[in-house]
Protein backbone atom coordinates (compact mmCIF):
# COMPACT_ATOMS: atom_id res chain seq x y z
CA UNK A 1 0.00 0.00 0.00
CA UNK A 2 1.33 3.33 -0.74
CA UNK A 3 1.91 5.85 2.04
CA UNK A 4 3.18 9.40 2.65
CA UNK A 5 5.28 10.47 5.61
CA UNK A 6 6.36 14.32 6.55
CA UNK A 7 8.34 14.28 9.17
CA UNK A 8 7.57 17.86 10.77
CA UNK A 9 4.65 18.48 12.20
CA UNK A 10 5.60 21.93 12.68
CA UNK A 11 7.69 23.78 11.74
CA UNK A 12 8.64 27.42 12.77
CA UNK A 13 10.86 30.08 11.12
CA UNK A 14 11.83 33.59 10.83
CA UNK A 15 10.94 35.73 8.14
CA UNK A 16 13.44 35.52 5.10
CA UNK A 17 15.12 32.73 5.95
CA UNK A 18 14.96 29.77 3.73
CA UNK A 19 12.80 26.26 4.55
CA UNK A 20 12.78 23.29 3.72
CA UNK A 21 9.47 20.82 4.35
CA UNK A 22 9.95 17.16 4.25
CA UNK A 23 8.65 14.58 2.34
CA UNK A 24 8.92 10.89 1.83
CA UNK A 25 6.62 8.21 -0.01
CA UNK A 26 6.22 4.65 -0.17
CA UNK A 27 4.98 3.12 -3.14
CA UNK A 28 5.54 0.05 -5.35
CA UNK A 29 4.11 1.32 -8.68
CA UNK A 30 4.68 4.74 -9.97
CA UNK A 31 3.21 7.65 -8.66
CA UNK A 32 2.18 11.19 -9.18
CA UNK A 33 3.29 13.59 -6.37
CA UNK A 34 1.82 16.96 -5.16
CA UNK A 35 1.72 19.54 -2.53
CA UNK A 36 -1.07 21.61 -1.29
CA UNK A 37 -1.58 24.03 0.69
CA UNK A 38 -4.34 25.27 3.26
CA UNK A 39 -4.62 28.69 4.63
CA UNK A 40 -6.74 28.91 7.43
CA UNK A 41 -10.43 28.68 6.73
CA UNK A 42 -9.58 27.89 3.83
CA UNK A 43 -9.66 24.53 1.44
CA UNK A 44 -6.64 22.79 -0.13
CA UNK A 45 -4.88 24.67 -3.62
CA UNK A 46 -2.46 23.07 -5.51
CA UNK A 47 0.90 24.52 -4.60
CA UNK A 48 2.84 22.38 -7.18
CA UNK A 49 3.33 18.81 -9.01
CA UNK A 50 5.16 16.35 -10.52
CA UNK A 51 3.76 14.65 -13.00
CA UNK A 52 6.94 13.62 -15.50
CA UNK A 53 9.77 15.24 -17.17
CA UNK A 54 11.95 17.84 -15.02
CA UNK A 55 12.74 16.41 -11.41
CA UNK A 56 12.67 19.98 -9.91
CA UNK A 57 9.23 21.82 -10.12
CA UNK A 58 8.35 25.21 -9.21
CA UNK A 59 5.44 27.48 -8.44
CA UNK A 60 4.52 30.67 -8.81
CA UNK A 61 5.29 32.10 -5.52
CA UNK A 62 8.43 31.31 -5.21
CA UNK A 63 8.51 27.47 -3.56
CA UNK A 64 10.11 24.62 -5.49
CA UNK A 65 10.08 20.79 -4.77
CA UNK A 66 12.48 18.73 -6.01
CA UNK A 67 11.77 14.52 -7.09
CA UNK A 68 14.01 12.27 -6.06
CA UNK A 69 13.28 8.36 -6.96
CA UNK A 70 16.09 7.03 -5.47
CA UNK A 71 15.39 8.55 -1.75
CA UNK A 72 11.53 8.25 -2.84
CA UNK A 73 11.35 11.90 -1.73
CA UNK A 74 9.36 15.48 -2.87
CA UNK A 75 10.95 17.86 -0.33
CA UNK A 76 9.47 21.51 -0.49
CA UNK A 77 11.95 24.57 -0.38
CA UNK A 78 11.59 27.86 0.07
CA UNK A 79 14.82 30.27 -0.41
CA UNK A 80 13.44 33.19 1.85
CA UNK A 81 9.73 33.12 3.57
CA UNK A 82 7.26 35.84 4.12
CA UNK A 83 5.04 36.16 7.05
CA UNK A 84 1.87 35.53 4.40
CA UNK A 85 3.92 31.93 3.67
CA UNK A 86 1.90 30.73 6.82
CA UNK A 87 -0.46 27.98 6.61
CA UNK A 88 -0.76 24.21 6.76
CA UNK A 89 1.38 22.46 4.09
CA UNK A 90 0.04 18.63 2.64
CA UNK A 91 2.49 16.27 0.65
CA UNK A 92 0.18 13.78 -1.65
CA UNK A 93 0.63 11.13 -4.06
CA UNK A 94 -1.56 9.55 -6.43
CA UNK A 95 -1.37 6.13 -8.33
CA UNK A 96 -0.57 6.79 -12.23
CA UNK A 97 -3.01 3.97 -12.94
CA UNK A 98 -6.03 5.31 -10.32
CA UNK A 99 -9.26 7.40 -10.80
CA UNK A 100 -6.62 9.58 -9.07
CA UNK A 101 -7.72 9.96 -5.58
CA UNK A 102 -4.80 11.44 -3.45
CA UNK A 103 -2.84 9.92 -0.62
CA UNK A 104 -2.02 12.43 1.72
CA UNK A 105 0.86 13.04 4.33
CA UNK A 106 0.26 14.23 8.02
CA UNK A 107 0.67 17.79 6.97
CA UNK A 108 3.27 20.55 8.44
CA UNK A 109 2.12 23.74 9.67
CA UNK A 110 4.65 26.04 8.58
CA UNK A 111 4.61 29.03 11.09
CA UNK A 112 6.63 32.18 9.81
CA UNK A 113 8.12 34.74 12.55
CA UNK A 114 9.12 38.29 11.64
CA UNK B 1 -12.42 32.09 -11.25
CA UNK B 2 -14.55 29.03 -10.27
CA UNK B 3 -14.45 27.37 -7.55
CA UNK B 4 -15.75 24.35 -5.72
CA UNK B 5 -18.17 25.30 -2.45
CA UNK B 6 -19.64 23.51 -0.28
CA UNK B 7 -22.70 23.88 2.67
CA UNK B 8 -23.27 24.31 5.42
CA UNK B 9 -19.93 25.35 6.54
CA UNK B 10 -20.66 23.63 9.53
CA UNK B 11 -22.91 20.84 10.68
CA UNK B 12 -23.68 19.62 14.58
CA UNK B 13 -25.56 16.60 14.75
CA UNK B 14 -26.88 14.13 17.40
CA UNK B 15 -25.19 10.71 16.91
CA UNK B 16 -27.82 8.33 15.01
CA UNK B 17 -28.46 10.93 12.97
CA UNK B 18 -28.68 11.31 9.65
CA UNK B 19 -26.31 14.05 7.87
CA UNK B 20 -26.03 15.23 4.33
CA UNK B 21 -23.08 17.17 3.31
CA UNK B 22 -23.24 19.30 -0.22
CA UNK B 23 -20.99 20.14 -2.83
CA UNK B 24 -21.51 22.31 -6.02
CA UNK B 25 -18.47 21.24 -8.33
CA UNK B 26 -16.20 23.10 -10.56
CA UNK B 27 -19.04 23.20 -13.80
CA UNK B 28 -17.34 21.36 -16.43
CA UNK B 29 -15.55 18.75 -14.12
CA UNK B 30 -15.97 15.20 -14.78
CA UNK B 31 -14.46 13.70 -11.26
CA UNK B 32 -15.46 14.03 -7.84
CA UNK B 33 -14.02 13.10 -4.37
CA UNK B 34 -15.12 13.04 -0.73
CA UNK B 35 -12.53 13.52 1.59
CA UNK B 36 -12.13 13.61 5.39
CA UNK B 37 -9.61 14.83 8.06
CA UNK B 38 -10.38 13.94 11.60
CA UNK B 39 -8.65 16.63 13.99
CA UNK B 40 -5.08 16.08 14.31
CA UNK B 41 -4.98 13.53 11.35
CA UNK B 42 -4.34 13.42 7.90
CA UNK B 43 -6.79 14.03 5.14
CA UNK B 44 -7.97 10.70 3.91
CA UNK B 45 -9.82 9.48 0.57
CA UNK B 46 -13.55 8.61 1.47
CA UNK B 47 -14.71 7.71 -2.28
CA UNK B 48 -14.37 9.14 -6.05
CA UNK B 49 -17.02 9.09 -8.40
CA UNK B 50 -17.54 9.51 -11.89
CA UNK B 51 -20.17 9.13 -14.78
CA UNK B 52 -22.73 8.69 -12.10
CA UNK B 53 -21.54 5.98 -10.58
CA UNK B 54 -18.99 5.15 -7.54
CA UNK B 55 -15.11 4.92 -9.08
CA UNK B 56 -12.89 3.56 -6.00
CA UNK B 57 -13.64 3.91 -2.50
CA UNK B 58 -11.84 3.68 0.27
CA UNK B 59 -12.24 0.48 3.89
CA UNK B 60 -13.58 4.01 5.69
CA UNK B 61 -16.61 4.38 2.61
CA UNK B 62 -18.68 1.69 4.60
CA UNK B 63 -22.16 1.21 3.89
CA UNK B 64 -23.25 4.11 6.31
CA UNK B 65 -21.97 6.86 4.18
CA UNK B 66 -23.39 7.19 0.17
CA UNK B 67 -22.75 9.71 -2.67
CA UNK B 68 -25.37 11.09 -4.58
CA UNK B 69 -25.18 13.28 -7.77
CA UNK B 70 -28.75 14.20 -7.74
CA UNK B 71 -28.82 17.10 -10.38
CA UNK B 72 -25.92 18.35 -13.12
CA UNK B 73 -24.63 20.28 -10.23
CA UNK B 74 -25.15 18.79 -6.89
CA UNK B 75 -22.73 16.46 -5.36
CA UNK B 76 -23.76 15.17 -2.16
CA UNK B 77 -22.31 12.81 0.93
CA UNK B 78 -24.92 11.32 2.99
CA UNK B 79 -23.79 9.56 6.57
CA UNK B 80 -27.04 7.70 7.54
CA UNK B 81 -26.43 7.28 11.17
CA UNK B 82 -23.65 9.19 12.71
CA UNK B 83 -21.15 8.25 15.18
CA UNK B 84 -18.99 10.33 17.24
CA UNK B 85 -16.10 9.07 15.42
CA UNK B 86 -17.43 10.36 12.35
CA UNK B 87 -16.96 14.16 13.37
CA UNK B 88 -14.38 15.40 10.87
CA UNK B 89 -13.82 17.75 8.47
CA UNK B 90 -15.23 17.00 5.21
CA UNK B 91 -13.78 18.33 1.94
CA UNK B 92 -15.20 17.68 -1.78
CA UNK B 93 -12.95 17.97 -4.41
CA UNK B 94 -13.47 18.28 -8.40
CA UNK B 95 -10.81 17.33 -11.29
CA UNK B 96 -11.50 18.15 -15.20
CA UNK B 97 -9.92 14.86 -16.82
CA UNK B 98 -11.75 12.70 -19.09
CA UNK B 99 -9.38 9.61 -19.36
CA UNK B 100 -6.97 8.70 -16.36
CA UNK B 101 -3.40 8.86 -17.06
CA UNK B 102 -4.34 12.11 -19.08
CA UNK B 103 -4.11 15.76 -18.26
CA UNK B 104 -3.02 17.54 -15.52
CA UNK B 105 -4.51 15.38 -12.50
CA UNK B 106 -5.04 19.20 -10.51
CA UNK B 107 -8.20 18.56 -7.97
CA UNK B 108 -9.64 21.60 -7.05
CA UNK B 109 -10.97 21.36 -3.03
CA UNK B 110 -13.89 23.22 -1.65
CA UNK B 111 -13.57 25.21 1.62
CA UNK B 112 -14.98 22.05 3.89
CA UNK B 113 -17.60 20.86 6.28
CA UNK B 114 -16.62 20.49 9.89
CA UNK B 115 -19.55 17.56 10.93
CA UNK B 116 -19.70 17.48 14.68
CA UNK B 117 -21.54 14.44 16.13
CA UNK B 118 -22.75 14.92 19.89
Amino acid sequence: AQSVTQLDSQVPVFEEAPVELRCNYSSSVSVYLFWYVQYPNQGLQLLLKYLSGSTLVESINGFEAEFNKSQTSFHLRKPSVHISDTAEYFCAVTLRASQGNLIFGKGTKLSVKP
Amino acid sequence: EPEVTQTPSHQVTQMGQEVILRCVPISNHLYFYWYRQILGQKVEFLVSFYNNEISEKSEIFDDQFSVERPDGSNFTLKIRSTKLEDSAMYFCASRKEARTGTGSYEQYFGPGTRLTVT
